[in-house]
């Protein structure tokens, strides 16, 4: 199964953006991808937040703040989740996903400190 | 408001089969809609186990494959998970939860995010 690289853990200060990247193997074009982030706090279960194939093919989760945006970078391969403005209340572990194959292949996990 | 609740034995031996259960309810599965099972080892990642479609076709992680059985039993309005041979390794946090699907360009049912989950149940294999 492919591996989606995260980087384990990001830092920002309220009110600043943080960017957080899941990058695909090298044998997966992610521009063919839906790439699905979520959000999980201690104790809770992951929390859907929204996907992102294309500027006209995305999808925001039920109740997601619109500071919480998807994007691609194609010459690194990479799934981007962008968080603008943020808040205490975004520190959590970040997932992304991929269902290549006929199988769910979730990222690693990006833990985001709010400082 | 749709809800699902895990339920099964918290602790399993070494080498017997994890039996877990999640009730569905406000929501018929009968209706649609795929169920799956992803597990959490404690401190660590996510990781899906398999996924069922209501009418019972299923999809399964190649890793855990020839271990795992998923089935639906739209009477009851649940979906179960069982995981043979079990070893320390398959301590993890088990959630189960919907996920959607759609329809490509071919016509394909592809599936989609996991919208609502359970709360988890941890499962401790352990002598």
């Amino acid at each position: 199964q492919p591996v989606l690289t995260q980087p384990p853990s990001s830092s920002a200060s309220p009110g600043e953006s943080a960017r957080l990247t899941c990058t695909l193997p090298s044998d997966i074009n992610v521009g063919s991808y839906n790439i699905y982030w979520y959000q999980q706090k201690p104790g809770s279960p992951p929390r859907y937040l929204l996907y992102y194939y294309s500027d006209s093919d995305k999808g925001q989760g039920s109740g997601v703040p619109s500071r919480f945006s998807g994007s691609k970078d194609a010459s690194a391969n990479t799934g981007i989740l962008l968080i603008s403005g943020l808040q205490s209340e975004d520190e959590a572990d970040y997932y992304c996903m991929i269902w290549p194959s006929n199988a769910w292949v979730f990222g690693g996990g990006t833990k985001l400190t709010v400082l | 408001q749709v809800q699902l609740q895990e339920s099964g034995p918290g602790l399993v031996k070494p080498s017997e089969t994890l039996s877990l259960t999640c009730a569905v309810s406000g929501y018929s599965i009968s209706s649609g809609y795929y169920w799956g099972w992803i597990r959490q080892p404690p401190g660590k990642g996510l990781e899906w186990i398999g996924s069922i479609y209501h009418s019972g076709s299923t999809y399964y992680n190649p890793s855990l494959k020839s271990r795992v059985t998923i089935s639906v039993d739209t009477s009851k309005n649940q979906f179960s998970l069982k995981l043979s041979s079990v070893t320390a390794a398959d301590t993890a946090v088990y959630y189960c939860a919907r996920h959607l699907y759609y329809y490509d360009s071919s016509g394909y049912s592809i599936p989609h995010y996991f919208d609502y989950w359970g709360q988890g149940t941890l499962v401790t294999v352990s002598s």
